[in-house]
């Protein structure tokens, strides 16, 4: 069966420092990969997604940016965090197969940029 | 261009009376419709879900859909509300099935 890890659980970074939030697929290939973040007492906002390695595309211009390095394996990013970054940010995938329909959520990663 | 209207952020219902959950979309043709489920700080949870066939779905927990396409709408119901059933709940469309587009959400409160 497939499944979705993602991590952190939960983050808390200064100001200025750097990011890393990593989110794996198991169980199938080629999946759509998706960046969400939920702010606070917000609905979700699409932050990336991409369709296969390499392939990124970015739905807000933003202080964050993704990878694919490889087919299960999707990443978000930042250089340096703003205040703004916080948040709860979640992965997920779909199949690209339509016999499959559908987002698997990861367990999400709450950030709290101080 | 797609888009979900849940009508309502914060519903509160008493234990044991009925819950209704509203949905409308816009979309060009008929979509792939979905509701979720959110706890606190945990990712979302598929409920439901319409994609061809029977327009009532059934989904886990006793909740259920019905997808009306001459009211572009999807709203969710349960008889009979539990304490367990508060939380955040997304309506989602997909005209494709890949790309969603979700609703801001309603939060359910449910008062003993």
């Amino acid at each position: 069966s497939q499944t979705i890890h993602q991590w952190p659980a939960t983050l808390v970074q200064p100001v200025g420092s750097p990011l890393s939030l990593e989110c794996t697929v198991e169980g199938t290939s080629n999946p759509n990969l998706y960046w969400y973040r939920q702010a606070a007492g917000r609905g979700l906002q699409l932050l990336f997604y991409s369709v296969g390695i390499g392939q990124i595309s970015s739905e807000v211009p933003q202080n964050l940016s993704a990878s694919r390095p490889q087919d299960r394996q999707f990443i978000l990013s930042s250089k340096k965090l703003l205040l703004s970054d916080s948040g709860f940010y979640l992965c997920a995938w779909s199949a690209t197969h339509r016999g499959q329909i559908g987002y698997t959520f990861g367990s999400g990663t709450r950030l709290t940029v101080v | 261009a797609q888009s979900v209207t849940q009508l309502g952020s914060h519903v509160s219902v008493s234990e044991g009376a009925l819950v209704l959950l509203r949905c409308n979309y816009s979309s060009s043709v008929p979509p792939y419709l979905f509701w979720y489920v959110q706890y606190p700080n945990q990712g979302l949870q598929l409920l439901l879900k319409y994609t061809t066939g029977a327009t009532l779905v059934k989904g886990i927990n006793g909740f259920e859909a019905e997808f009306k396409k001459s009211e572009t709408s999807f709203h969710l119901t349960k008889p009979s509300a539990h304490m367990s059933d508060a939380a955040e709940y997304f309506c989602a469309v997909s005209p494709t099935g890949n790309q969603f587009y979700f609703g801001t959400g309603t939060s359910l409160t449910v008062i003993p």
